[in-house]
């Protein structure tokens, strides 16, 4: 199975700063149809997930834009321009290139 | 709007069986794969099993986990996507999700609590 291995644990932030997070995985993510499918999620505080990215760097539909996605090789970040009071939660990245999908293991953004 | 509803979710004990459903509406059901995902108290998301369309055959896939004891089946007639777990062990105990898509993920219903204990 494909892992993906995220860092920090646990990124402690300042409003208006910005704030990035890693996640590498094991092995490629491009798929022979040529997309990489690698998402990103934001868990806030008892709610369920919500998709901030898919496909690397594509923005879902109300997602603001001071969240971003970018890759190089094997290794994929998600930054945050600048952190808002409500960017606070658990953020995952998960692929679906290779079965089975699988999730990293999540970062808790939380404020100094 | 787009909604997936979970269902289900109770209070059994070790060994016995538990039928979780998911309710969707507000896109063509037809054309999706719908996905479970779990979350243990405290901890990260863990893919569960996946229903494909009836394009793809209307296959389902399980994580090493649960293969075996769970199967999952969609009836396209109501827009629904059930998941049977037997032999339910503590460690499935968790909030179990269901997710629009086999690949996208894209939206999320508000999960099912389901607790295996003694």
């Amino acid at each position: 199975d494909v892992v993906l291995t995220q860092s920090p644990l646990s990124l402690p932030v300042t409003l208006g700063q910005p704030a990035s997070i890693s996640c590498r995985s094991s092995q490629s993510l491009v798929d022979s149809d040529g997309n990489t499918y690698l998402n990103w999620y934001q868990q806030r505080p008892g709610q369920s997930p919500r998709r901030l990215i898919y496909q690397v760097s594509k923005r879902d539909s109300g997602v603001p834009d001071r969240f971003s996605g970018s890759e190089s090789g094997t290794d994929f970040t998600l930054r945050i321009s600048r952190v808002e009071a409500e960017d606070v939660g658990d953020y995952y990245c998960m692929q679906a290139t290779l079965w089975p999908v699988t999730f990293g293991g999540g970062t808790k953004v939380e404020f100094k | 709007e787009v909604q997936l509803v979970e269902s289900g979710g109770d209070l059994v004990q070790p060994g016995r069986s538990l039928g979780l459903s998911c309710k969707t509406s507000g896109f063509i059901f037809g054309d999706y794969g719908v996905t479970w995902v779990r979350q243990a108290p405290g901890k990260g998301l863990e893919w569960v099993s996946v229903v494909r369309t009836k394009r793809y055959g209307g296959r389902g896939d399980y994580a090493a986990s649960v293969k075996g004891r769970f199967s999952i089946s969609r009836d396209d007639s109501k827009s629904i996507v059930y998941l049977q777990m037997n032999s339910l062990k503590t460690e499935d105990t968790a909030v179990y999700y269901c997710v629009r898509g086999a690949r996208g993920l894209d939206v999320w219903g508000q999960g099912t609590t389901v607790t295996v204990s003694s």
